[in-house]
């Protein structure tokens, strides 16, 4: 069963100090990897979706890698600003199992102005 | 384009009482998910549609959990009764056939059980 984990669970930066917000993985036969985005009260926001012959992706100040082999992904954010302030989580989509979604259980950002 | 809908966005219910959560998903998307998320954790599915088909609902507790799809478009998600551990934030999600990979993520509804 693939298990999904996501530390540190909390964060706390200064604005202007990048983020890296680390993702692990069990079982590396996955389709894709993907990071969300959830303000409080809020659904999920879809940031960035990587495949899993891809090693990076990035849009704006967000780039997340990803190693299948070592089932590690993370996220960076540079230059946080407060607005960033947000529970980021991560997803795999497991090769075999349809369109399922394996979520790890967050980390929640809080960048200080 | 209109996202994915759901109501109500908040409820709040005794014990043993019984709760109903509906969602529209996004226009022409055929596929439709409900999630639970427990506070501090990520989403779970609970089952998963295809048209009118439930395909995968092995997480779904059906011993008070029920869930329907009729024409292929809103879903209903009801509970009865409720449990004090019921108590979470309900998601649905719909994705297209064209772009299965990518899921699209309504507000949710916030139960609490008393």
């Amino acid at each position: 069963k693939q298990e999904v984990t996501q530390i540190p669970a909390a964060l706390s930066v200064p604005e202007g100090e990048n983020l890296v917000l680390n993702c692990s993985f069990t079982d590396s036969a996955i389709y894709n990897l993907q990071w969300f985005r959830q303000d409080p009260g809020k659904g999920l926001t879809s940031l960035l979706l990587i495949q899993s012959s891809q090693r990076e992706q990035t849009s704006g100040r967000l780039n997340a890698s990803l190693d299948k082999s070592s089932g590690r992904s993370t996220l960076y954010i540079a230059a946080s600003q407060p607005g960033d302030s947000a529970t980021y989580l991560c997803a795999v989509r497991e090769g075999t199992a349809g369109n399922k979604l394996t979520f790890g259980g967050g980390t929640r950002v809080l960048v200080k102005p | 384009e209109a996202g994915v809908v759901q109501s109500p966005r908040y409820k709040i219910i005794e014990k043993k009482q019984p709760v109903a959560f509906w969602c529209n998903p996004i226009s022409g998307h055929n596929t439709l998910y409900w999630y639970r998320q427990n506070l501090g954790q990520g989403p779970e599915l609970l089952i998963r549609y295809e048209n009118e088909e439930a395909v995968d609902d092995s997480q779904l507790p059906k011993d008070r959990f029920s869930a329907e799809r009729l024409k292929g478009v809103d879903s209903t998600l009801k509970i009865q009764p409720a449990e004090l551990g019921d108590s979470a934030v309900y998601l649905c999600a719909s994705s297209s056939r064209t772009k299965r990979s990518e899921q699209f993520f309504g507000p949710g509804t916030r139960l609490t059980v008393l």
